[in-house]
């Protein structure tokens, strides 16, 4: 079956601009997750969702950064005003449970210039 | 301590030797940790998950987790150039749910 895919594969834009980052996670798939990953870093989480429950939002870095996911399965990562610093690559994965394993769509390579 | 820790290596092992990749873990992990492949440019796939202490074995692959040491391991057998990767060590955060908290990868060589 399809996998989680993600849109667009790759974002370019100027610093201050807002930009949204899709994921559509594998049909059936109730948990969502986002995570950054920068150039010679290791996963960094951003936000989970579980089903109807609140998201854990502990990850975002700043307040610039919300998410949200539309009737338990696409979801949107908004950055506001971007910085350099926001430059990455942003992973969303999703996986059938809570405990389940974690499955990566290909990611968002976002440049801020 | 960082909450996972990996060497980023390179860890560089001519093609059919061993490859040994490690990882330690804080108290702010929990008890899952999974493995997962990286090649440059793509996105992690899952390679082996292990949930309890001692030696899980999947063809090639071999994890090896020590709770009392807060250490998992992956061993690589016969290992292979397609083998040339970053591994990433993940485990479960306490505080987190269930996210993934991910070490910074150790880098994999395999030379033919």
């Amino acid at each position: 079956g399809a996998g989680v895919s993600q849109s667009p594969s790759n974002k370019v834009t100027e610093k201050g601009k807002d930009v949204e980052l899709r994921c559509d996670p594998i049909s059936g798939h109730t948990a969502l997750y986002w995570y950054r990953q920068s150039l010679g870093q290791g996963l960094e989480f951003l936000i989970y969702f579980q089903g109807n429950s609140a998201p854990d939002k502990s990850g975002l870095p700043s307040d610039r950064f919300s998410a949200e996911r539309t009737g338990g399965s696409v979801s949107t990562l908004t950055i506001q005003r971007t910085q350099q610093e926001d430059s990455a690559v942003y992973l969303c994965a999703s996986s059938l449970g809570s405990l389940e394993t974690q499955y990566f769509g290909p990611g968002t390579r976002l440049l801020v210039l | 301590q960082k909450e996972v820790e990996q060497n980023s290596g390179p860890l560089s092992v001519p093609e059919g030797a061993i490859a040994s990749l490690n990882c330690t873990y804080s108290d702010r992990v929990s008890q899952s940790f999974f493995w997962y492949r990286q090649y440059s440019g793509k996105s992690p796939e899952l390679i082996m998950s292990i949930y309890s202490n001692g030696d899980k074995e999947d063809g090639r692959f071999t994890a090896q987790l020590n709770k009392a040491s807060q250490y998992v391991s992956l061993l690589i057998r016969d290992s292979q150039p397609s083998d040339s990767a970053t591994y990433l060590c993940a485990g479960k955060g306490v505080q987190a749910g269930t996210a993934l908290i991910f070490g910074k990868g150790t880098t994999l060589s395999v030379s033919s």
